[in-house]
């Protein structure tokens, strides 16, 4: 059973501190890897995806791949409340040969001002 | 504007009376998909599919049924629904081509939150 694992938090940071959210999952033959955000209720929406090792920056949010030790991290600067989220990690095998998307159960996020 | 749509977005209803959820992408994606979302659970893959006629199994399909006629809709169906499949649903599609630039993201529908009483 490929699974993806996260720390339910919640964790939480003050406003305008790094935010570390920590994703692990046990596929090797996992492909490209994704950190979606969801509110409470709404809909997940995706914030940034990876597929090479090391890092991916775009503005506030960093992802770190490290395929060796089946790794990925969101780091999230300067948080801030509207930051306060559960936050989704999934990586994907290969949707031509079938697999699925695989999600962990998510990381709540509480940004306190 | 590129979206996942899906209908209804709330529904009550009493067990055993069938019951149809929606789906439908405007982005000509070839894989669909179905999640129920569960406090403390997560995000479970009910069915699946690849393209028009093509369905499987995801992780939790018992008691689900869905079809792919068009390309574009993916309807989910509880033949007779029961209190245990109270949740929050989403439907979601993926583009399933290659290349540069491409990485098959999932984009998701606003969810349906159904309860059965």
């Amino acid at each position: 059973q490929k699974e993806v694992e996260q720390n339910s938090g919640p964790l939480s940071v003050p406003e305008g501190a790094i935010a570390s959210l920590n994703c692990t999952y046990s596929d090797r033959g996992s492909q490209s890897f994704f950190w979606y955000r969801q509110y409470s209720g709404k809909s997940p929406e995706l914030i940034m995806f990876i597929y090479s090792n090391g890092d991916k920056e775009d503005g506030r949010f960093t992802a770190q791949l490290n395929k060796a030790s089946q790794y990925v991290s969101l780091l999230i600067r300067d948080s801030q409340p509207s930051d306060s989220a559960t936050y989704l990690c999934a990586v994907n095998e290969d949707y031509q040969a079938g697999t699925a998307l695989i999600f962990g159960k998510g990381t709540t996020l509480s940004v306190s001002s | 504007e590129a979206q996942v749509t899906q209908n209804p977005r709330y529904l009550i209803t009493v067990t055993g009376k069938k019951l149809t959820v929606t789906c439908s992408q405007n982005m000509n994606h070839e894989y669909m998909s179905w999640y129920r979302q569960d406090p403390g659970l997560g995000l479970r893959q009910i069915y699946y599919s690849m393209n028009v006629e093509v369905t499987d199994k995801g992780d939790v399909p018992e008691g689900y049924k869905v079809s792919r006629k068009e390309k574009r809709n993916f309807p989910l169906i509880l033949e007779s629904p029961s209190p245990n499949q109270t949740s929050l649903y989403f439907c979601a599609s993926t583009y399933l081509g290659s290349g540069t630039g491409v990485y098959n993201e999932q984009f998701f529908g606003p969810g349906t939150r159904l309860t059965v009483l």
